[in-house]
Parts: C-alpha cells; structure tokens; sequence
C-alpha cells in the first residue's frame, strides 16, 4: 500500500513560469511533510518541509502547500529556471520516525 | 556539522555474492540512521531505519540485513546477492524524535550481475 503519491512521472514547464508538483498521501497520522530534489547518481538534497499544523511554508523560490482535509500538498517553484530540472520526491512522516517518499516526479523546464 | 558519507560508491557484484555497505555520520549523537534504495525506474523505498544502537527495523522482507554496531554507523549487508539486489543504495540520517528533516549521503550503486 502507497501512503505517499506523487501520481505524475512527469512535468515539463516553461523557464520563467510556475512549477507545480503535487503529492497525496494516505495515513491520517502523518504530521511532518518534505520535499526533495534529486540529481542522478547523487543523493537528495532537501527543498523545504511543512508541519502538519502550518498550511504554508515559503522559502526563496519554493512554497509548499498542505491541505489537510485533503490529504494533499504541492511543491510550487517560481519562476522556473533551467537547473530545477530534476527529480522531485515528496516525503512524510508521523511519530516513529520513519519517513516514507513518493515514486517521484521528474521536472523538465524548457527553454 | 554533520555530515554523512557512505561507501563504496559503485560496485558490481556477481549473483551469489556477499555485500556490505558502510555508512558513518560525524558531528551529531544518537541520530536515526536510514537505508533506501532507489531501483531502476521506482521511487525511494525504505529498506531499515535505526534509532539506536542494535535496534533495526525492516521494512521489507528481502535478503538484506542492516546492523549498527556503533553510534553513528549504519551497515547494510547480504549473505548472497540476487539480481534484483540493484540499485542505488542511500543512507540517511536525522534527529530522533519524529518530525525532523532527513539527510542523505552520497548514494551507491550496486550493479549484481
């Protein structure tokens, strides 16, 4: 059972626009929330976290959203440049420590 | 800081073979310490994470071990490799107590042949 989606492979957006990456999850109990990026052949960098009691976060460029009742948040990126091209993982996690990740979304911005 | 790093960075391994992947994490006490895999293709799957010395838990049956003999040293380790063993291995670590942002190392890939 997948208790985080990211339910796109892929996205490809326009430099300069906005980048939206959406990520749904399941478990009720989750209350921490992260977003990765990822090189091939490297490890992922941490972007940005929200907790479950916050409904935004912004930091530079990169805004997370969380929707609870939805079980929903979005990684908004703007604008888009050229070396956000990249894998992007969702992440949460509840109480015990473990923390789960989506399957990924890989983000193509286009000249 | 921290820091964390891992090794050996690739390997390639005949089917049948033993592995061992060794992870350290400098400038921090008791962190959870976390192994995952990235398969060709799939997302990053948990395989073990450790809040502690000689606690491991196992997230997925496989015929991957995960010991912590030290503090802050995570080893991932086969007895007999299978092709499906490939991928690319990725330990992490954070602050204990849940809510805490994860760092990963270097990542290594292991190619079973």
């Amino acid at each position: 059972d997948q208790q985080v989606k990211q339910n796109s492979p892929s996205l490809s957006v326009q430099e300069g626009r906005i980048s939206i990456l959406n990520c749904d999850y399941t478990n009720s109990m989750f209350d921490y929330f992260l977003w990765y990026k990822k090189y091939p052949a490297e490890g992922p960098t941490f972007l940005i976290s929200i907790s479950s009691i916050k409904d935004k976060n912004e930091d530079g460029r990169f805004t997370v959203f969380l929707n609870k009742s939805a079980k929903h948040l979005s990684l908004h990126i703007v604008p888009s440049q050229p070396g956000d091209s990249a894998v992007y993982f969702c992440a949460a996690s509840a109480r015990d420590d473990k923390i789960i990740f989506g399957k990924g979304t890989r983000l193509h911005i286009l000249p | 800081s921290q820091t964390i790093h891992q090794w050996p960075a690739t390997l390639v391994q005949p089917v049948g073979s033993p592995l061992s992947l060794e992870c350290t994490v400098e400038g921090t006490s008791n962190p959870n310490l976390y192994w995952y895999r990235q398969a060709a293709g799939r997302g990053l799957q948990l395989l073990f994470y450790s809040v502690g010395i000689g606690q491991i838990s196992s997230e997925v049956p496989q015929n991957l071990s995960a010991s912590r003999p030290q503090d802050r040293q995570f080893i991932l380790s086969s007895k007999k490799l299978l092709l499906s063993d490939s991928g690319f291995y990725l330990c992490a670590w954070s602050v204990g107590g849940g809510g805490n942002t994860i760092y990963f190392g270097e990542g290594s890939w292991l190619t079973v042949v």
